[in-house]
């Protein structure tokens, strides 16, 4: 059970582009879902908490109108990196915790590698 | 602010017993949990500590010390799989994490 998966796992976009990630709780029903980065060799940077039916909470030097978060159900959430460049090149990671968890616990999807050229 | 530390890198021996340390300074405190993550996966979820004291399971071991804002992973039995790094991550409000830069396990024969 808790199983998180994420869409795609891969990616390469031109510079310009905009790129949509989805991450699906499959087993679970998620009331926040989580959007982390992380840059090689580094640990995860939350960029920001998505609860649903909500608009999501950024993180400080997070650019909302760059990073679109949209949690439409309890099981999807999906983030859109809108006019990608080079420096947005990163790991994207998405967690999600259960409705009815019994400790503050979050469960991570499988990331999606994200290269823009 | 979230100040969460842990060592850069560390390496220790197959079968042989290990240490990982992590400090924070946070507000907001509801507990502190240790995930493993392989290069290019995600994290997976090893310990939970919420209070004080020691929580064994299996060959990890997690200890929690809220007064002094330190918490250290013990490893036992080192196996080569256990190569990894070793993220250390802060509850904050129950609303979010806020992780440490992990650190980097090297398992040698």
């Amino acid at each position: 059970g808790a199983v998180v998966s994420q869409h795609p796992s891969r990616v390469i976009c031109k510079s310009g582009t905009s790129v949509k990630i989805e991450c699906r709780s499959l087993d679970f029903q998620a009331t926040t879902m989580f959007w982390y980065r992380q840059f090689p060799k580094q640990s995860l940077m939350l960029m920001a908490t998505s609860n649903e039916g909500s608009k999501a909470t950024y993180e400080q030097g997070v650019e909302k109108d760059k990073f679109l978060i949209n949690h439409a159900s309890l099981t999807l959430s999906t983030l859109t990196v809108t006019s990608a460049h080079p420096e947005d090149s990163s790991f994207y990671i998405c967690s999600a915790r259960p409705r009815t968890s019994g400790i503050d616990e979050q469960y991570f999807g499988p990331g999606t590698r994200l290269t823009v050229t | 602010g979230q100040n969460i530390d842990q060592p850069t890198e560390m390496t220790a021996t197959e079968g042989a017993i290990v240490q990982i340390n992590c400090t924070y300074q946070t507000s907001g405190f509801n507990g502190l949990f240790w995930y493993q993550q392989h290069a290019g996966e995600a994290p997976t979820f090893l310990s939970y500590n919420v209070l004080d004291g020691l929580e064994e399971k299996g060959r990890f071991s997690s200890f929690l010390s809220r007064s002094k804002g330190y918490s250290y992973l013990l490893l036992k039995e080192l196996q080569m799989k256990d190569s990894a790094s070793y993220l250390c991550a802060v509850s904050h409000n129950f609303n979010k994490f806020y992780f440490g830069s992990g650190t980097k396990l090297n398992v040698k024969p």
